[in-house]
């Protein structure tokens, strides 16, 4: 069965540095991933999605995720933080008949 | 063009109260689906419609029923509201359902149970 695994319940970090979160996944085949971003109070949105090809994926905001097959991972990173990117992060992994398993999430706060 | 609308926002029920969680897209999609947001557990799928006519168990479906009313309407049916029900319940739409598509979300409705 697929799994996500999120290590990180919450993270912290000052604004304008640099952030990763991590995710690793658990899927038979080859795994169709993604990033979703939940502001307070509202639905999710996409930031960036791996289907097959190049490793290292640009999506919206500024992020960034590189898909490492050896290490099961697909971590999602930024390399200027902003206030506005506090948030919680889920990552997703695409199962049979498009049902996507999520993470349990990743909450990130930003100090200013 | 409004996307997915759910309704309500909020709800608070007693247990063994029904309720619906109404649903609706406007933008055509093929696909519905249920999930039920949980501190520390991220999204589980309650129930999914590939179809219009059509619907199958996620991986929580115990205590649900759906129905897709039509192209655009999927609704969640709590029949006897348990405190385990209270969670934040949002649904999505996707094109065709097919694989690696862009969930649509909803905005959520936050349910308590008490």
């Amino acid at each position: 069965a697929q799994s996500v695994t999120q290590p990180d319940i919450h993270i912290t970090v000052s604004e304008g540095a640099s952030l990763e979160l991590r995710c690793n996944y658990s899927y038979g085949a080859t795994p169709y991933l993604f990033w979703y971003v939940q502001s307070p109070g509202q639905g999710l949105q996409l930031l960036l999605k791996y289907f097959s090809g190049d490793t290292l994926v640009q999506g919206i905001k500024g992020f960034e995720a590189e898909f490492k097959r050896s290490q099961s991972s697909f971590n999602l990173r930024k390399p200027s933080v902003h206030w506005s990117d506090a948030a919680e992060y889920f990552c997703a992994v695409g199962a049979g008949g498009n049902k996507l398993v999520f993470g349990a999430g990743t909450i990130l706060r930003v100090k200013s | 063009n409004a996307g997915v609308t759910q309704t309500p926002k909020f709800q608070v029920l007693k247990t063994g109260q029904s309720m619906t969680l109404q649903c609706a897209q406007d933008m055509n999609h093929n696909s519905m689906y249920w999930y039920r947001q949980d501190p520390g557990m991220g999204l589980r799928l309650i129930y999914y419609s590939a179809s219009e006519g059509t619907t199958d168990k996620g991986e929580v479906p115990n205590g649900y029923n759906v129905s897709r009313l039509n192209k655009r309407e999927f609704s969640l049916r709590l029949e006897s509201a348990a405190p385990s029900q209270t969670s934040v319940y949002f649904c999505a739409s996707i094109i065709t359902g097919a694989i690696g598509e862009k969930l649509f979300f909803g905005s959520g409705t936050q349910l308590s149970v008490l």
